[in-house]
């Protein structure tokens, strides 16, 4: 049964400094692996996919990689901003499903 | 552009009654999946469907929820006979194809609260 482990569950930075939020899954037969954005109650916002074959994407200040070999995806966001305030989720796609399965995210705060 | 739409946004329902809640995907979109989200806990899959077809419900609880996406309209996610249990943010979601490989838009969400 595949599991998503987010670390840290919350993190506070100040405005400026690059971070890292870190996924971890237990099956590495995984065809996707999503990063969505979700502020307080509203919807998500995927902001990058990557496929199975891709070792990362890019989007803006926004940085992905997957090692799929090792379970493991990080989420890179240079010079953090008050608006990228928000809980970041993982999200992983099994080989022939179409379900996500969900990490309980990193809640991100970063304070002016 | 329309994106997923969700109503209502926020649900209040005594224990025994009915809950239904509707998404209308994006345009185009003829995939929705229903996530729910309870506190504390991540999205968990619920069920997948096509139009007028269930695909995969094998994340939906056996007894009192049902799910569908008829030909014209909405998807309905209804919940019978709601418990204090049910209470959780549902999220509707839609793709244009099959969601391997394709990105998934949200809805914002319904708020389920059960009294």
């Amino acid at each position: 049964k595949q599991e998503v482990t987010q670390i840290p569950a919350a993190l506070s930075v100040p405005e400026g400094e690059n971070l890292v939020l870190n996924c971890s899954f237990t099956d590495s037969a995984i065809y996707n692996l999503q990063w969505f954005r979700q502020d307080p109650g509203k919807g998500l916002t995927s902001l990058l996919l990557i496929q199975s074959s891709q070792r990362e994407q890019t989007s803006g200040r926004l940085n992905a990689s997957l090692d799929k070999s090792s379970g493991r995806s990080t989420l890179y966001i240079a010079a953090s901003q008050p608006g990228d305030s928000a809980t970041y989720l993982c999200a992983v796609a099994q080989g022939g499903s179409e379900k996500l399965v969900f990490g309980k995210g990193t809640k991100l705060t970063v304070n002016p | 552009n329309a994106g997923v739409m969700q109503n209502p946004r926020h649900l209040v329902r005594r224990r025994g009654q009915e809950a239904r809640l509707r998404c209308s995907p994006m345009k185009g979109h003829s995939h929705v999946y229903w996530y729910r989200q309870l506190p504390e806990e991540g999205l968990k899959f619920m069920v997948y469907l096509q139009k007028e077809n269930i695909i995969d419900e094998s994340g939906m609880p056996k007894e009192r929820f049902s799910a569908e996406f008829p030909k014209e309209g909405p998807s309905i996610l209804r919940i019978q006979q709601v418990v204090r249990g049910d209470s959780a943010a549902y999220f509707c979601a839609s793709s244009r194809d099959r969601a391997l490989g394709e990105k998934l838009f949200f809805g914002s969400g319904t708020q389920l609260s059960v009294l």
